[in-house]
């Protein structure tokens, strides 16, 4: 199993749309998760990180859920400019990197 | 990321040379990282340092080298040694454990 897996995609829906996208990670002692989006031939940026307690921020929503090993991120009301490819970081505390998961493709169609 | 500059944006390498990529920050981050990204994929780990005079090799190290002499600067040497070079590399600095990484605006390298 890989260490972060996330929904394949890509995902295409109209402007307004809600839009959720899961991942997965096989590491039960993972301490932070975060989500990227990454513009076509650009860098990641960070979106928002994810907290146990689960947050928001404008339009998205992040989840965790530490028993099942997945967090989510929700977008409501979808525009244009959201189309991206978003990435599921997962950090294990000491001695350990962020891993990055493969990504999932995000249109929003006018 | 304000903050963090990578030059050139793109580079081309011929047979046989070594290429080196440029990371600075003015972050005051500690630690700083290296990644490559091939098209369609997601981020790999090259090398990483979490302070000067001290680094690590990442998943994917052979033929790359770095040195981090200075807190400001991780340079990235592609050496002759890795075949197939042709990626996005990207740096990335962190500033503590378990916070955020922030990434420069990568460079892309290609083989004439």
């Amino acid at each position: 199993r890989k260490e972060v897996e996330q929904d394949p995609g890509p995902f295409n829906v109209p402007e307004g749309a809600t839009v959720a996208f899961n991942c997965t990670y096989s590491n039960s002692a993972s301490q932070s998760f975060f989500w990227y989006r990454q513009d076509c031939r650009k860098e990641p940026k960070l979106l928002m990180s994810v907290y146990s307690s689960g947050n928001e921020d404008g339009r998205f929503t992040a989840q965790l859920n530490r028993a099942s090993q997945y967090i989510s991120l929700l977008i409501r009301d979808s525009k244009l400019s959201d189309s991206a490819t978003y990435l599921c970081v997962v950090n294990l505390f000491v001695g350990q990197n962020f891993v990055f998961g493969p990504g999932t493709r995000l249109s929003v169609l006018p | 990321d304000g903050g963090i500059t990578q030059s050139p944006k793109y580079l081309f390498r011929k047979e046989g040379q070594n290429v080196t990529l440029s990371c600075e920050q003015n972050l005051n981050h500690d630690a700083m990282y290296w990644y490559r990204q091939d098209p369609g994929q997601g981020l790999r780990l090259i090398y990483y340092s979490q302070i000067v005079n001290d680094f690590q090799k990442g998943d994917i190290a052979e033929g790359y080298s770095v040195s981090r002499e200075k807190k400001e600067s991780f340079p990235l040497t592609v050496t002759s040694a890795q075949k197939n070079p042709t990626a996005f590399y990207l740096c990335a600095t962190q500033d503590r454990l378990n916070q955020p990484q922030h990434f420069g605006d990568g460079t892309r390298l290609s083989i004439l």
